[in-house]
């Protein structure tokens, strides 16, 4: 069992639909986060959430929605997507947030 | 402006070789740290080494040594003896103290392909 899990893997949705991602880490870390990764772009930190409380929103749209219910899960919240967010959305967890991050596999977001 | 550069997008190595893949940096803190991440088409980013920039000596992490060069802001990752299975993206990273919180930037990554 990896220590971060994230699903679904592959998800294709519909613009008008709502979906959500969720993301479990089992290391016992204290801050967690989203990243997006697009086709040829460097990551983007979307959010961050060190105890619970988010502490990053890199102006991201609010058709993204986080939610964090405890310290080891992790959801993100999708309604009326766009097709330029298709990405490879990543998820992960760390002890504090000056410290090694560990990935989850990603969830393949597919908007059509 | 470009904080993390990665110049080589793409490479070709002979397996066995070492191979380094190039990182620089820009940045006026004085105290930051270095990542590098392998992501393989599964798609996991899996941590490999990490370099703080008070620490004198380079990091080493099996196969892995992350040549630390402070003054040129360079962090480039060599590995030694390479293996079919260490084809993937490498991401550099740079950990900054940014607005009361820690952030990574990243690069845009170097897909390093081993030949057989």
């Amino acid at each position: 069992e990896t220590g971060v899990t994230q699903t679904p893997r592959h998800l294709v949705m519909g613009m008008t639909n709502k979906k959500s991602l969720k993301c479990e880490q089992h290391l016992g870390h204290n801050a967690m986060y989203w990243y997006k990764q697009s086709a040829k772009k460097p990551l983007e930190l979307m959010f961050v959430y060190n105890f619970k409380e988010q502490t990053e929103n890199n102006s991201v749209p609010s058709r993204f929605s986080p939610e964090c219910p405890n310290s080891s899960h992790l959801f993100l919240h999708l309604h009326t997507l766009q097709p330029e967010d298709s990405a490879l959305y990543l998820c992960a967890s760390s002890q504090a947030e000056n410290t090694e991050a560990f990935f989850g596999q990603g969830t393949r977001l597919t908007v059509v | 402006a470009q904080k993390i550069t990665q110049t080589q997008p793409g490479m070709f190595v002979q397996e066995k070789e070492a191979v380094t893949l190039d990182c620089t940096y820009d940045t006026s803190d004085q105290s930051y740290g270095l990542f590098w991440y392998k992501q393989p088409s599964s798609g996991e980013m899996i941590f490999l080494i990490y370099q703080g920039s008070y620490d004198e000596q380079n990091a080493t992490e099996g196969r892995y040594s992350l040549n630390f060069q402070k003054a040129r802001k360079s962090a480039n990752l060599v590995i030694s003896a390479s293996q079919l299975g260490d084809s993937a993206m490498y991401f550099c990273a740079m950990r900054e103290f940014r607005d009361s919180n820690y952030q990574l930037i990243w690069g845009a990554g170097t897909k390093l392909i081993i030949k057989p």
